[in-house]
């Protein structure tokens, strides 16, 4: 069974601090896909990131940039100078390689940016 | 519009009755799915289909719940004689496939339709 674990329940930062959120899985496959989703008050979730197993390389995107690891099955998010706009509560989540859309999620880490 | 749009956006209905949700998704995605999320937790899978056939049934919880997709496109989620437990925020998804071939990976969320089973 697939698992996905976001230890981190609430984060609070101040503006243009760093932050990074956790995220730890756990699959007996040995392809699969790992997600980043946002989900901002108005409820609709947003895709942020897919990574597949096969690759290990880490990814920048603006402010945003992932940090996947397979040994330590992590894929860690971190945001940087983060804004108010960031508030959010953002889930990780894994699915297999055969559909791809199926995933399980995890239980999300609110994140609060104050001005 | 251009997502995928989700009616109603709230139902409240007495414990016993009958749901019927509604998801219309990205105009030429073939892929839908059935997601639902209660509070303080992540979306759980429910269903995914593949054009008018449920691929992937896997997550309904109970036989109480049934979804159709007749022409592949709309999808109708109905849950039967409701219980206070089906109370949560149901979530519809798309995506241009369903499989891992030539997938791009992103699936497109609607905004769900929050249901409450007094």
């Amino acid at each position: 069974a697939q698992k996905v674990t976001q230890a981190q329940t609430e984060i609070s930062v101040v503006e243009k601090e760093d932050v990074t959120l956790d995220c730890v899985y756990e699959t007996r496959d040995t392809t699969y896909y790992l997600f980043w989703y946002k989900q901002p008050p108005s409820g609709e979730l947003v895709f942020l990131i897919r990574r597949n197993s096969f690759d290990e390389q880490n990814e920048i995107s603006g402010r945003y940039s992932w940090n996947f690891q397979k040994s330590t099955s992590s894929f860690n998010f971190t945001i940087t100078a983060s804004q108010v706009v960031d508030s959010a509560v953002y889930f990780c989540a894994l699915s297999d390689y055969t559909n791809a859309g199926k995933s399980t999620f995890g239980d999300g880490t609110t994140l609060t940016v104050k001005p | 519009g251009a997502g995928v749009s989700q009616t109603p956006s709230n139902k409240v209905t007495e414990k016993g009755k009958y749901v019927e949700l509604r998801c219309d998704p990205i105009s030429g995605h073939t892929a839908l799915y059935w997601y639902r999320q209660s509070l303080g937790q992540g979306p759980e899978f429910l269903i995914y289909f593949q054009g008018t056939g449920a691929a992937d049934d896997s997550g309904l919880p109970n036989d109480r719940f049934f979804a159709v997709r007749p022409e592949g496109s709309v999808s109708t989620l109905k849950i039967q004689r409701t219980e206070r437990g089906d109370s949560a925020v149901y979530l519809c998804a798309s995506s241009l496939r369903g499989g891992a071939n030539g997938w791009t990976g992103e699936l497109f969320f609607g905004e769900g339709s929050r249901l409450t089973v007094l």
